[in-house]
């Protein structure tokens, strides 16, 4: 199976400051059909979890602006680029290339 | 709006079964392949089963394999978790998940608790 890592695990943010998590996978995520499937996905306390992103960088509808996901191959980041309260949760990859489906350990962000 | 509200959960005794379910509305149920996800207390997410939009296809993470098994009524938009054996380690907050296209899981529903304790 492919092993999804994230760092930070733990990711103390001030108001109005910008917000970076890594993932990387143990292979690579490109599939035969030339797409990458790196998702990312928030859960809020007490909520189930919500996809922001898929295919590396495409925002879901309704998700602001201030997400952003990069990257290619085995290395993947998602940006904040101004946080806010909303935004306290834990923050999930998931890799879609190659079965089963797998998720990074997730990283808990919290307003400092 | 896309709905998906698990039910069935409930708390067990080691070795008993359940049997979840997932109903779907607001979406063409039958287009989509369905999973399984399931979260422990104070957990991550892990992946436990997925069947194809035409039931033809099913997999199982290695932790259920032979104990569980995945079925879905397209006729009804409802998905399935046939859960036998059932084991502590399998405590745990479980969450039927939409894939329409390939790669990723659309929408989730609330989720529902199983607690396995003697």
């Amino acid at each position: 199976d492919v092993v999804m890592t994230q760092s930070p695990l733990s990711l103390p943010v001030t108001l109005g400051q910008p917000a970076s998590i890594s993932c990387r996978s143990s292979q690579s995520l490109v599939y035969s059909d030339g797409n990458t499937y790196l998702n990312w996905f928030q859960q809020r306390p007490g909520q189930s979890p919500r996809r922001l992103i898929y295919k590396v960088s495409n925002r879901d509808s309704g998700v602001p602006d201030r997400f952003s996901g990069s990257g290619s191959g085995t290395d993947f980041t998602l940006k904040i680029s101004r946080v806010e309260a909303d935004d306290v949760g834990i923050y999930y990859c998931m890799q879609g290339t190659l079965g089963p489906f797998t998720f990074g350990p997730g990283t808990k962000l919290e307003i400092k | 709006q896309v709905q998906l509200v698990e039910s069935g959960g409930g708390v067990v005794r080691p070795g008993r079964s359940l049997k979840l379910s997932c109903a779907a509305s607001g979406l063409a149920f039958s287009n989509y392949a369905m999973h399984w996800v399931r979260q422990a207390p104070g957990e991550g997410l892990e992946w436990v089963s997925l069947i194809s939009y035409d039931a033809i296809n099913r997999h199982y993470a290695d932790s259920v394999k032979g104990r569980f098994t995945i079925s879905r009524d397209n006729s009804q938009n409802t998905l399935f978790l046939h859960m036998n054996s059932l084991r502590v380690e399998d405590t745990a907050v479980y969450y039927c998940a939409a894939q329409e296209y390939l790669g990723s899981f659309d929408y989730w529903g609330q989720g529902t608790l199983v607690t396995v304790s003697s």
